[in-house]
């Protein structure tokens, strides 16, 4: 158990649907990152926050937003949903600013679009 | 998007053999290289972060080594046990950007 928690589990929904996946750091991490996992690709980088500020940007499309609230957990929110988007998304935390050092991972959270 | 690059995708190793397998990443712009342990139903745990060229890093039975002029690491796994197999993941640090690889999954058998 990494500390790093995330919610929900599973989430199936439909194309056209918005729904946001939440991130709670470890204690005392100020870092988010956010990796999406599809079947096809390796882990993706979408999206870094530190200290509730973006720190930096991957491979996000336009439709998906995040944001770290001062109690430095973290949402993705992902609309206009698209089969494609059907992925496992992870959120992983890390005391630092930057990416050399290690992140803790959580469990993800599997969202499939019908 | 920055070409890392794992082999092999996979192998299988006796209990007791030693193992190692390879990440290529690029050499320009680098700042850091990841080794993180995924075994089916979990999530990556990291095992090393490396950033000097010719750093060696060593957890256990697992060890790594670092190239940065050539833009290779190697994971080494001695005296492989069942516990060993899981995917393992490169990633590489470029212009402060993370890109994973596929990753090696190690299966061993008992």
């Amino acid at each position: 158990d990494s500390g790093v928690t995330q919610t929900p589990k599973h989430l199936i929904t439909a194309t056209g649907q918005r729904v946001t996946l939440r991130c709670s750091p470890r204690s005392g991490d100020l870092s988010v990152y956010w990796y999406q996992q599809s079947l096809d690709q390796g882990l993706q980088f979408l999206i870094h926050y530190y200290n509730g500020e973006e720190r930096a940007k991957g491979n996000i499309l336009e439709r998906f937003s995040a944001q770290q609230f001062p109690d430095l957990h973290s949402e993705l929110n992902l609309s206009s949903l698209e089969l494609g988007d059907s992925a496992l998304y992870f959120c992983a935390s890390s005391p630092w600013t930057d990416e050399r050092n290690e992140q803790f991972f959580g469990p993800g959270t599997r969202l499939t679009v019908l | 998007i920055l070409n890392v690059e794992q082999s092999p995708q996979s192998l299988h190793v006796q209990e007791g053999d030693s193992t190692n397998f390879t990440c290529s990443f690029p050499s320009s712009n680098f700042y850091a290289l990841h080794w993180y342990r995924w075994e089916t139903a979990k999530s990556p745990e990291a095992l090393f972060v490396m950033t000097l060229n010719g750093d060696e890093k060593k957890k256990g039975r697992i060890s790594a080594t670092l190239n940065t002029k050539e833009g290779y690491s190697y994971l080494y796994i001695k005296g492989s046990q069942p516990e060993d197999s899981a995917t393992y993941l490169c990633a590489s640090l470029n212009d402060y950007k993370l890109s994973f690889g596929a990753g090696t999954t190690v299966t061993v058998r008992a």
